[in-house]
């Protein structure tokens, strides 16, 4: 069973572009979890997508959007970079999008805005 | 709106003393509740949850945890510390209408000497 994968390991940006991070959801699961963890910080829920719509959404400026392909597999893009984007990305899958459900989280990327 | 406090930014224990790590949570609703553990570089591991069977929770590790709904806790001990579990440790709570999303502690760094 393969786990979730995240690409690329680390990014580096400067401010005003955009980026576009990767997920693979584990075998098996249909809803991917999107979450910025700020240094020092607990990760913050950014979306969820379930069956390839979003089916919830944290305290994010919409520069922050999102896909989910039919293999489950995701993406997440940030538009219009600023400094405080600077954060671990961690996605994570689940079986289904309930609340007992567990998140099962890939080992992140890490974005840098210069 | 939901939301968790981790007692102690830092626990320092030594090799084979008793692991106690401080979560207390807030959920107008009964709460689901995770703990995960993040080692240098890596994602986030779940540990053990609760789903409001059993008070007491096992893990993995040798973790286990204890639901005091009076006290609004949920506090992660171990009998005996090891080098291995030096690491950073999460509390979670799921919420989310009609999807799962997880808040999160800012997190206890764990600390482990010989």
């Amino acid at each position: 069973e393969t786990g979730v994968t995240q690409s690329p390991t680390h990014l580096i940006k400067t401010r005003g572009q955009q980026v576009t991070l990767r997920c693979s959801s584990q075998s098996g699961h249909n809803t991917v979890s999107w979450y910025q963890q700020a240094l020092g910080q607990g990760p913050q829920f950014i979306f969820q997508y379930y069956r390839e719509e979003e089916n919830g959404r944290g305290n994010f400026p919409p520069r922050f959007s999102g896909l989910q392909f039919p293999n489950y597999s995701s993406e997440l893009n940030v538009n219009a970079l600023e400094l405080d984007d600077s954060a671990l990305y961690l996605c994570a899958s689940s079986f289904q999008s309930g609340r007992a459900d567990t998140q099962y989280f890939g080992p992140g990327t890490r974005l840098t805005v210069l | 709106a939901q939301s968790v406090t981790q007692l102690g930014s830092h626990v320092s224990v030594s090799e084979g003393a008793l692991v106690l790590l401080r979560c207390n949570y807030s959920s107008s609703v009964p709460p689901y509740l995770f703990w995960y553990v993040q080692y240098p570089n890596q994602g986030l591991q779940l540990l053990l949850k609760y789903t409001s069977a059993a008070t007491l929770v096992k893990g993995i590790n040798g973790f286990e945890a204890e639901f005091k709904k009076s006290e609004t806790s949920f506090h992660l001990t171990k009998p005996s510390a090891h080098m291995s579990d030096a690491a950073e440790y999460f509390c979670a709570v799921s919420e989310g209408r009609g999807y799962s999303t997880l808040t999160f502690g800012k997190g206890t760094m764990l600390l482990v000497s010989p």
